[in-house]
C-alpha cells in the first residue's frame, strides 16, 4: 500500500520569500506523484504532476517540485511567494498501473504574510 | 459537462435524517472518488469506483455510509441516520486513467448536521 506524509501542517512565510513544502511517500511499487492546491472555500486543483522522465517538474503559478526516488520525496518549492498563494497544499501518490486510487497527505497550510 | 459537478453545494439536515449527495463526473471518466474533508483536516478517502470493477469501499467509516454509481456515470453518496460528526465537506473527483492519472475535483458539498 502507498502512504504520503506531509511533514509540516502549517508554514508561515513572508511575501516574496522562498518556500518549500515537504512531502515524503512510501510505496513498494512505482508511483505517480501530484501536488494539489485548495484555495479557501474551493475544490482542489492540480498544481503539477510527476509521471516519468525529468525529475524536476514545473507547474502553474511558478511552483515546481523535484522527485527524489532515493529519498522517496517530492518537495514543492517556489522562489518567491505572493499573498495569493495562501492556501492548503496536498501531496498525493498513485500507483502507476491502472485501477488504483489516489492517496492524499494530510495537507500543509501555507500562510503568506505581508 | 466541462467539470465535475456536485449537488447540493450546501445541505443542512437534522440529526437522524438520511441525506443523498450527488456527483456528476466529467464525461468519459471511468474512475470516480469520494473524499471527506472535516474542518481543518486533510482528505479522508471514502470510496473509489473504477469502470466495472467492484468498488473500493475500504474508506467508508461506518455502515451508515454507502455509495453507488449508476451506468458508470453519476454517483450518489448516501448517509443514513446522520450524526453531528458527519458534518464535513464531501468532495467528489473523477479521472480517466487511460488518458492521464490526475483526479479532477468538484467544488464539494458542505454538509451540516444540526
Amino acid at each position: 500500500a502507498q502512504s504520503v506524509t506531509q511533514l509540516d501542517s502549517q508554514v508561515p512565510v513572508f511575501e516574496e520569500a522562498p518556500v518549500e513544502l515537504r512531502c515524503n511517500y512510501s510505496s513498494s511499487v512505482s508511483v505517480y506523484l501530484f501536488w494539489y492546491v485548495q484555495y479557501p472555500n474551493q475544490g482542489l486543483q492540480l498544481l503539477l504532476k510527476y509521471l516519468s522522465g525529468s525529475t524536476l517538474v514545473k507547474g502553474i503559478n511558478g511552483f515546481e517540485a523535484e522527485f527524489n526516488k532515493s529519498q522517496t520525496s517530492f518537495h514543492l518549492r517556489k522562489p518567491s511567494v505572493h499573498i495569493s498563494d495562501t492556501a492548503e497544499y496536498f501531496c498525493a501518490v498513485k500507483r502507476n498501473t491502472g485501477g488504483f486510487k489516489t492517496i492524499f497527505g494530510a495537507g500543509t497550510r501555507l500562510f503568506v504574510k505581508a | 459537462g466541462a467539470g465535475v459537478s456536485q449537488s447540493p453545494s450546501n445541505k443542512v439536515t437534522e440529526k437522524g435524517k438520511d441525506v443523498e449527495l450527488r456527483c456528476d463526473p466529467i464525461s468519459g471518466h471511468t474512475a470516480l472518488y469520494w473524499y471527506r474533508q472535516s474542518l481543518g483536516q486533510g482528505l479522508e478517502f471514502l470510496i473509489y469506483f473504477q469502470g466495472n470493477s467492484a468498488p473500493d469501499k475500504s474508506g467508508l467509516p461506518s455502515d451508515r455510509f454507502s455509495a453507488e454509481r449508476t451506468g458508470g456515470s453519476v454517483s450518489t453518496l448516501t448517509i443514513q441516520r446522520t450524526q453531528q460528526e458527519d458534518s464535513a465537506v464531501y468532495l467528489c473527483a473523477s479521472s480517466s486513467p487511460q488518458l492521464s492519472p490526475e483526479a479532477f475535483f468538484g467544488q464539494g458539498t458542505r454538509l451540516t448536521v444540526v
